[in-house]
């Protein structure tokens, strides 16, 4: 069964830290992952997208994928309290094309001011 | 720009009560949909996708059915809820790789 791993946390950091989030996966097969972020009582919505061994940058976020050992995570700059939610890794299904996400159950972070 | 719209917001139902939960999909034809659950302290839960009108894949075995009328229209329903039905549902749309967009959920409670 296709498995993603997350650490509920919650993790805190001190604002303008750098909060590492990760992610692991059990199919090795998936070539596309995504982190949504969530506040509280919203939906998730997608803050990176990452398809090949590395780093992807987008602003204060950075994506890393190590295909490998079946990582992938989410660093955050400079980290500010209105970055504190719930981030939730997700694979993309291997083959056909109904493009599931299998998600993890989420990290909470807080940022503290 | 594609949208997407989910109603209600929310809802508190009786146990026994029929449900029908509403998302449609504006700017894009052809999306892939999906039904996510998410219950309080569990994880998103795929319940349904469709990549086609009338055509429904379920995911688990469970006290809910799916319907695509439209092409643009996915429809989440149940004859009798449950205590256990309760949880925070939510409504995605793909048009091919890249991730979902979710709609804004509702949150429903069975009493």
């Amino acid at each position: 069964q296709k498995e993603v791993e997350q650490n509920s946390g919650p993790l805190s950091v001190p604002e303008g830290a750098i909060a590492s989030l990760n992610c692991t996966y059990s199919d090795r097969v998936s070539q596309s992952f995504f982190w949504y972020r969530q506040y509280s009582g919203k939906s998730p919505e997608l803050i990176m997208s990452i398809y090949s061994n590395g780093d992807k940058e987008d602003g204060r976020f950075t994506a890393q994928l190590n295909k490998a050992s079946q990582y992938v995570s989410l660093l955050i700059r400079d980290s500010q309290p209105s970055d504190s939610a719930t981030y939730l890794c997700a694979q993309e299904g291997s083959g056909g094309s109904n493009y599931k996400l299998t998600f993890g159950k989420g990290t909470l972070l807080t940022v503290n001011p | 720009s594609q949208t997407i719209h989910q109603w209600p917001a929310t809802l508190v139902q009786p146990v026994g009560s029929p449900l029908s939960l509403e998302c449609t999909v504006e700017g894009t034809s052809n999306p892939n949909l999906y039904w996510y659950r998410q219950a309080a302290g569990r994880g998103l839960q795929l319940l349904f996708y469709s990549v086609g009108i009338g055509q429904i894949s379920s995911e688990v075995p469970q006290n809910l059915s799916a319907s695509r009328p439209q092409d643009r229209q996915f429809i989440l329903s149940s004859k009798k809820l449950l205590l256990s039905d309760s949880g925070f549902y939510l409504c995605a749309w793909n048009g091919g790789g890249g991730g979902y967009t979710f709609g804004s959920g509702t949150r429903l409670t069975v009493v």
